[in-house]
């Protein structure tokens, strides 16, 4: 089945570009999300992306999808203390309704 | 429109005892789904609603565990004789069923259970 692997820490300074990376197994995933989760919080959709693209830019998100290595990675730029969370990436099948969700990556954004 | 809602946010029970929490998805999206979310790690998929049938369950929903969504809007999941290693984040979110937000899963906030 799928499995979604992501590093489990990352720490950057406020101001500069945060990348977060995921890698998958299933390269039958059709769409690939990532989800902001803060502390007691539930998921927030930040973006997602169709297999088919190779970038997606949303405001300070972009979103990087490379197939072949099935690794997926999503850049903040100007990380904000705002942006300290949990980053979840994740993949799902188009009409099949199960999210395959990875650990986690905690993002920590000090002065 | 307010979101996926849950009820309750925090449930501690003792070990053995029946718990019960509830599902509100965002008005008139039809598709439903649980998750569980255990400390340190992502969320785990338990089972699917398409209006009022249940269409998919994960093997991690034992014998214990029932969700319902007798009329398609609300859902409830629940637990009988609740085992420590049930204690866990139990998340809820809905998809509508065409437009731009199909591919879309919206969270709630979670019921946090805790067994003692």
């Amino acid at each position: 089945g799928e499995d979604v692997e992501q590093s489990l820490f990352l720490s950057v300074r406020e101001g500069d570009s945060s990348v977060i990376n995921c890698t998958y197994t299933d390269s039958s995933s059709t769409y690939l999300y990532w989800y902001k989760q803060e502390p007691g919080a539930g998921l927030q959709l930040l973006t997602y992306i169709f297999s088919n693209m190779d970038m997606k830019q949303d405001q300070r998100l972009t979103v990087l999808l490379n197939k072949k290595d099935k690794h997926l990675s999503l850049r903040i730029a100007d990380t904000q203390t705002g942006d300290s969370a949990i980053y979840f990436c994740a993949g799902g099948l188009s009409g099949y309704n199960k999210l395959i969700f990875g650990a986690g990556t905690r993002l920590a954004v000090h002065p | 429109d307010t979101g996926v809602s849950q009820d309750p946010r925090h449930k501690i029970t003792k070990r053995g005892q029946n718990v019960t929490f509830r599902c509100d998805p965002i008005s008139e999206h039809n598709r439903l789904y649980w998750y569980r979310q255990t400390l340190g790690q992502g969320p785990e998929f338990l089972t699917y609603f398409q209006n009022e049938a249940q269409l998919e369950k994960s093997r991690l929903l034992s014998d214990r565990f029932s969700a319902e969504r007798p009329k398609g809007s609300f859902s409830t999941l629940e637990i009988q004789r609740t085992e420590q290693g049930d204690s866990a984040m139990y998340l809820c979110a809905s998809s509508p069923n065409r437009g731009p937000a199909y591919n879309e899963q919206f969270f709630g906030p979670g019921t946090r259970l805790t067994v003692l």
